[in-house]
């Protein structure tokens, strides 16, 4: 069985700041990796995902996060966050093959203040 | 931007009562979900559905929870006798299921039992 552990609950941090948001994953086969972002009273949006190749995969609204596979990994960064990044953001992963089971972390809760 | 919809945005019943979530997914999806997010936890996968039947249900989708799909655009979730700790907010989403793990998510059903 797979879990997901994102290690921060919440992440308070300035305009133009670079930004880490930690995900950890275990799972005993190969996984497909994913972050989610969810705005204020909306759904559920994917921001990126990993399925192979290059272990640096980019997103929407410039974030881009690192699978690292030794570390069982998936942090997501950004370089300078803006006030709209403020959300709730939510790592996940799902088995090869079992593309639309998603096993979600408890997601961190982005705050970008002025 | 085709869209996930879901109703109604908020609902409160008493415990014992049936209650029924509406989705309607995007029109050339073929793949079709509810997931659940109980408050301060994480959200959680209860099933999936294609081709007319549930292809995974979790622990959680016990007898109490069914699904229909009752015409070519809505997917609904009964709850046959709610219970307190059914109150969660209820998330539909659905894919093409090419694009793995690439769900569309609805903006979620609040339901408060008391």
């Amino acid at each position: 069985a797979q879990s997901v552990t994102q290690l921060d609950s919440q992440v308070p941090v300035f305009e133009e700041a670079p930004v880490e948001l930690r995900c950890n994953y275990s799972s005993s086969v190969s996984v497909y990796l994913f972050w989610y972002v969810q705005y204020p009273n909306q759904g559920l949006q994917l921001l990126l995902k990993y399925l192979s190749g290059s272990t640096l995969v980019k997103g929407i609204n410039g974030f881009e996060a690192e699978f690292n596979k030794s570390q069982t990994s998936f942090h997501l960064r950004k370089p300078s966050v803006h006030i709209s990044d403020t959300a709730e953001y939510f790592c996940a992963v799902s088995e090869r093959n079992q593309g639309g089971k998603l096993i979600f972390g408890q997601g961190t809760e982005l705050s970008v203040k002025p | 931007e085709p869209e996930v919809t879901q109703t109604p945005s908020h609902q409160v019943t008493q415990m014992g009562q049936e209650v029924i979530l509406h989705c309607v997914p995007i029109s050339n999806h073929l793949y079709f979900y509810w997931y659940r997010q109980i408050l301060g936890q994480k959200v959680e996968f209860l099933v999936s559905f294609y081709n007319n039947e549930i292809s995974e249900k979790s622990e959680i989708f016990d007898d109490q929870f069914s699904v229909e799909r009752p015409d070519g655009s809505n997917f609904t979730l009964k709850i046959r006798s709610t219970k307190l700790e059914d109150s969660a907010m209820y998330f539909c989403a659905s894919s093409t299921g090419t694009n793995y793990g690439e769900l569309f998510f609805g903006e979620g059903s609040r339901l408060t039992v008391l």
